[in-house]
């Protein structure tokens, strides 16, 4: 069965510092897509950043890296220079076996940002 | 234009009610989903129409009917809800019929309470 853990409920951390929140998750397939998505309070949910399994690099956008480690199943969120803005639920996410139609969430990483 | 709508914003019902949530994208996207959510949970997909038909019924009981007018419009009709169905309501589009790949495009979502 798929699965995709995150064992961090809360994190925070100090306004410009970087935060690490991790995700873990369990796939018997060799090709799949891992996301982050972020939900800030009361708005919309967006894509972070998303990771190929195949590329051998991890992916960035800006602030936020991934460190993606396939043998480890490992996928892990940095965000460096954190910013008020980046207070959130943080969902670490993939799709099922030949179920590129649909997602699996994370049960999530609440992220605080102090001044 | 990225943005998917969702109206109402709020709603209150009563178990014998009957209602419609509704949900709109002009980004030409082939997919639109249907999620549900719970305080601190991550969402939980309920239904996924690809190019107009519904593709995924997540098991979801008979008091929620799908409905997909058209490419751009989605909508939920409610009845004889239950009290646990109260939760947050998400609305989501992605380009393609694979949003386990392609990033999906949230709306704000309807806070549904059933009283």
């Amino acid at each position: 069965a798929q699965t995709v853990t995150q064992s961090q409920p809360e994190m925070s951390v100090q306004e410009a510092e970087t935060v690490t929140l991790s995700c873990t998750y369990d796939t018997s397939e060799s090709d799949y897509y891992l996301f982050w998505y972020k939900q800030p309070p009361s708005r919309q949910m967006i894509l972070v950043i998303r990771q190929e399994a195949y590329k051998q690099q991890n992916a960035t956008e800006n602030r936020f890296s991934v460190n993606f480690q396939k043998a480890a199943k490992s996928f892990s969120l940095k965000i460096s220079d954190s910013q008020l803005g980046d207070a959130a639920m943080y969902f670490c996410a993939f799709p099922p076996p030949r179920g590129y139609n649909k997602l699996i969430f994370g049960a999530g990483t609440r992220l605080a940002v102090h001044p | 234009d990225t943005e998917v709508t969702q109206t109402p914003k709020h709603l209150v019902m009563g178990m014998t009610n009957k209602k419609s949530l509704k949900c709109e994208q002009h980004m030409g996207h082939r997919a639109m989903y249907w999620y549900k959510q719970k305080a601190k949970k991550p969402p939980e997909l309920m239904f996924v129409y690809s190019y107009e038909k519904l593709s995924i019924n997540e098991s979801v009981p008979s008091r929620f009917s799908p409905e997909c007018p058209n490419s751009s419009l989605l909508n939920l009709h409610l009845h004889a809800l239950q009290p646990e169905d109260s939760a947050l309501y998400l609305c989501a589009s992605s380009q393609g019929p694979t949003g386990g790949i392609d990033e999906q495009y949230f709306g704000p979502g309807t806070r549904l309470t059933v009283t």
